[in-house]
């Protein structure tokens, strides 16, 4: 079976920079995702990583090692709008994506 | 650009009544599609895939079953329906293997809640 795990809560003040982890043990791997849930709504598409290292898009960025099993969402300069779940999804093969619980991220003023 | 319909937003039903949910895609051909539910505060559980008219990939067995009688049509089913069916069911989908990252994108999912 697939095994994802990111912590379940984190709180940090707006304008500084907050780090969520995603461990996984999967059967294969095709490609890590992350993305960002707000309250209520449906998950939109953050980033990906194929390969190992850093991908940057603006305040965000996602970093993957393949060896370690490890990525990690790196969120910069701290927005209220940014207090959502996080949600690291692994693709294991052609199609199908297993997705973590999610991490709920709260910013405070 | 691709847009991805889900209806009901919210549906509200009784133990044993029958369940259909239908998502649409529009601006792009053949592409794979995707039931999901997300129970109250826990991850997204994969229901069925479909990679074509007609084919259809079931991941959890359970009493709902889905159809793609069009190309960017699927319909999540269920005949009777169980409390715990209950949660935020919601459709996605990406295009096939091999064209970039085969981003699944979600659509704006239905609440259902089984009374």
């Amino acid at each position: 079976g697939q095994n994802i795990d990111q912590p379940t809560e984190m709180t940090a003040t707006e304008g500084a920079i907050v780090q969520i982890n995603c461990t996984y043990q999967t059967s294969g791997f095709n490609g890590l995702f992350w993305y960002q849930q707000h309250a209520g709504e449906a998950p939109t598409f953050l980033s990906y990583n194929v390969l190992d290292g850093l991908e940057e898009k603006g305040r965000f960025s996602s970093f993957l090692s393949r060896s370690k099993g490890y990525s990690y969402l790196l969120l910069k300069e701290l927005q209220m709008k940014d207090s959502a779940s996080y949600l690291c999804a692994v693709r294991d093969g052609d199609y199908k994506l297993s997705f973590g619980a999610g991490t709920t991220v709260t910013v405070r003023a | 650009s691709q847009t991805i319909h889900q209806w009901p937003a919210t549906l509200v039903q009784p133990v044993g009544s029958p369940l259909s949910l239908e998502c649409t895609v529009e601006g792009t051909s053949n592409p794979n599609l995707y039931w999901y539910r997300q129970a109250a505060g826990r991850g997204l559980q994969l229901l069925f895939y479909s990679v074509g008219i007609g084919q259809i990939s079931s991941e959890v067995p359970q009493n709902l079953s889905a159809s793609r009688p069009q190309d960017r049509q699927f319909i999540l089913s269920s005949k009777k329906l169980l409390l715990s069916d209950s949660g935020f069911y919601l459709c996605a989908w990406s295009t096939v293997p091999g064209q970039g990252a085969d981003t699944q994108y979600f659509g704006p999912g239905t609440r259902l809640t089984v009374l």
